[in-house]
């Protein structure tokens, strides 16, 4: 079955980089996200990248596809406080009736001033 | 704002009750999607609905069902309530839905039930 994983907590230094590691098993994954949850919030999608791909860039948002490994990271550079919230990486899978995401536990970022 | 609307926005209730979860997709999106986020069981799909039929079913129980009207919002309802239920519940919606699409998040249903 499919299934995602994240490590829980992350702690970093206002304006250090934030790395998010989660791996997943579906290799039929064509998408991969990732979202954020702000506290008391929904969830904002971030960024997304296709499974033919290594890398996207979207300003400080860095994300690493290792298609192999089946590992996807999330990295942002100069990491300020407002970043503080939990993300979530998901993978979509697309069976054979419609189209769903499996999410990660989430690993919550804290980033100290 | 990811143009998808929930209401209401939180809801106490008892248990054996039953509730209703109301879904505006974004303008011109057919999909609408159900997620419960839990503190036990993380975020979780529960079901799809495109252009008024369900397509995809996640692990929602039989106590709770959804339908999506011609308007195209859509409805989650959970009856005999249990403690348990509580619980964040999303709505989110994508353009079509046959196609890995991407999906947007609306604010969540906050469900405490007592």
């Amino acid at each position: 079955g499919e299934d995602v994983e994240q490590s829980l907590f992350l702690s970093v230094r206002e304006g250090d980089s934030s790395v998010i590691n989660c791996t997943y098993t579906d290799s039929s994954s064509t998408y991969l996200y990732w979202y954020k949850q702000e506290p008391g919030a929904g969830l904002q999608l971030l960024t997304y990248i296709f499974s033919n791909m290594d890398m996207k860039q979207d300003q400080r948002l860095t994300v690493l596809l290792n298609k192999k490994d089946k590992h996807l990271s999330l990295r942002i550079a100069d990491t300020q406080t407002g970043d503080s919230a939990i993300y979530f990486c998901a993978e979509s899978i697309l069976d054979n009736a419609g189209n769903m995401l499996t999410f990660g536990g989430g690993t919550r970022l804290m980033v100290k001033p | 704002d990811s143009g998808v609307t929930q209401t209401p926005k939180h809801l106490i209730t008892a248990t054996g009750q039953r509730v209703t979860l109301r879904c505006s997709p974004r303008s011109g999106d057919l999909s609408v999607y159900w997620y419960q986020q839990s503190l036990d069981q993380g975020l979780q799909f529960l079901i799809h609905y495109y252009n008024g039929e369900e397509r995809a079913k996640g692990n929602i129980l039989e106590r709770f069902s959804a339908q999506q009207f011609p308007d195209l919002h859509s409805e989650l309802n959970l009856s005999s309530l249990e403690l348990g239920d509580s619980a964040l519940y999303f709505c989110a919606s994508s353009p079509g839905g046959a196609t890995q699409e991407t999906q947007y998040f609306g604010p969540g249903t906050r469900l405490l039930v007592l």
